[in-house]
């Protein structure tokens, strides 16, 4: 069964505090891990898709990496407008492209 | 390029009752996925459905269902609500094809249920 863990569950930033954010993942076979951001009361809105191990992204204040166990959201120099809660999904080989998602950390920046 | 849109965005039920929830998937996708979020919780995999059938399931009993429409809008379909149905229930459009892009989930905002 594929599972993701997410820590830590909650973070709490000064504006301009750089940080990480961890996903470690087990799953059979990986076609892709997947970074969300979800705002309070709305959908989750895609990041970034990371396929290989080694493989990095990045957009804006954020850089994601991958392992063969788990990913890294890195979160350089915040601001208030980053704060929300982040999503990693794994997406198997097999099948149908589903995702199993982790719980998120929720991250607070305060200015 | 319309993005994933749902209806209703509220909507209140009592235990026992029949729901329907609605989605428009993204202009150019052509499979749908349900997911439920309880509160706290990451989304979790109800089904998909490609080319109008249902092309995976996760753990969710029977009296969640569903369709998909030739112009692959979709419905989610609860009957005999439960208290612990609350939550807030996401449609996802992807393009099951190949290209870029191929099998990225575009949400839309969310139906949030509530069972009384």
């Amino acid at each position: 069964e594929d599972q993701v863990t997410q820590s830590p569950e909650a973070l709490r930033l000064q504006e301009g505090e750089s940080s990480s954010l961890n996903c470690s993942y087990t799953v059979s076979g990986l076609r892709g891990l997947f970074w969300y951001r979800q705002d309070p009361g709305k959908g989750p809105e895609f990041l970034f898709t990371l396929y290989s191990a080694g493989e990095e992204k990045e957009k804006e204040r954020l850089k994601a990496t991958l392992t063969k166990k788990e990913s890294f959201l890195h979160i350089t120099a915040p601001k208030p407008e980053d704060s929300a809660t982040y999503l990693c999904a794994v997406q198997p080989n097999s099948g149908y492209s589903t995702l199993t998602f982790g719980k998120g950390t929720m991250l607070l920046v305060s200015p | 390029e319309t993005g994933v849109t749902q209806s209703p965005t509220h909507l209140i039920k009592t235990r026992g009752q029949q729901v329907t929830l609605r989605c428009s998937s993204q202009s150019g996708h052509n499979t749908v996925s349900w997911y439920q979020q309880a509160l706290g919780q990451g989304p979790q995999f109800i089904f998909q459905y490609y080319r109008e059938e249902e092309n995976g399931r996760g753990n969710f009993p029977p009296r969640f269902s569903g369709l998909q429409f030739p112009n692959y809008s979709s419905e989610l379909n609860v009957n005999a609500l439960e208290l612990d149905d609350s939550a807030l229930y996401l449609c996802a459009s992807s393009q099951k094809t190949g290209g870029p892009g191929a099998n990225v989930l575009t949400f839309g905002a969310g139906s949030r249920l509530t069972v009384l």
